[in-house]
């Protein structure tokens, strides 16, 4: 079964803008972290938020954790083509630490 | 540091087959775990290792095996190769008793079950 859910499936912007996409889980956590996979590629850590933090910043990355509505988002300002990227939510549950459980993705796209 | 290597990158098995897919890492972690990533459904965690001579399973484990003898080798193995078994599959590790919870991806293998 898939931990997170990410919101939304696909997402298409132009350079400049700001992307922002969701992750829903359903069990307690003791980290999310968020992944980057380009196209036929392994997957790259980009952040990671313990569950006593509300808020995280890395770069033009920024990731918020509500732990009260099991949810977490992440911010990418000022998108670069570079961006382009399928990116994940994965949780590492409290009841059984280090097995991640990652979900579908978010694909996102930016255009020059 | 190469960081997590797997070999082969890309593999064909007739039905019934058998082959190991090879993972190492040269960052003496601890923990290692084996993937698989179909479309549209994100990773799926086959089975894991916290340490050598250590292993367990995770969500979809079967029709695989593993060891792990060593620090840095997790080898997978699959034991007769089924269509369902078409997907792409990552090794990652970690070292998470000295608080470093991120995992480290290798490239993949992408294998191919006919």
């Amino acid at each position: 079964s898939q931990q997170g859910e990410e919101d939304p499936q696909a997402l298409s912007i132009q350079e400049g803008e700001n992307a922002t996409m969701n992750c829903s889980y359903k069990t307690s956590i003791n980290n999310l972290q968020w992944y980057r996979q380009n196209s036929g590629r392994g997957l790259v850590h980009l952040i990671l938020i313990r569950s006593n933090e509300r808020e995280k910043h890395s770069g033009r990355l920024r990731v918020t954790l509500d732990t009260s509505k099991k949810s977490s988002s992440l911010l990418i300002t000022a998108s670069r083509a570079a961006d382009t990227a399928s990116y994940f939510c994965a949780t590492d549950p409290t009841d059984s630490w280090g097995k991640l459980q990652f979900g579908a993705g978010t694909q996102v796209v930016v255009t020059p | 540091n190469a960081g997590v290597t797997q070999t082969p990158k890309f593999q064909v098995l007739k039905t019934g087959q058998s082959m190991t897919l090879q993972c190492a890492q040269d960052m003496n972690h601890e923990y290692m775990s084996w993937y698989r990533q179909d479309p549209g459904m994100g990773l799926r965690l086959i089975h894991y290792s916290v340490g050598a001579g250590i292993t367990d399973q995770g969500e979809v484990p079967n029709g695989y095996n593993v060891s792990r003898s060593t620090t840095e080798d997790f080898p997978l193995r699959l034991l007769s190769a089924a269509p369902s078994q078409t997907s792409v599959y990552f090794c990652a590790s970690s070292y998470p008793t000295q608080g470093r919870y991120e995992q480290y991806f290798g490239p993949g293998t992408r294998l191919t079950v006919t």
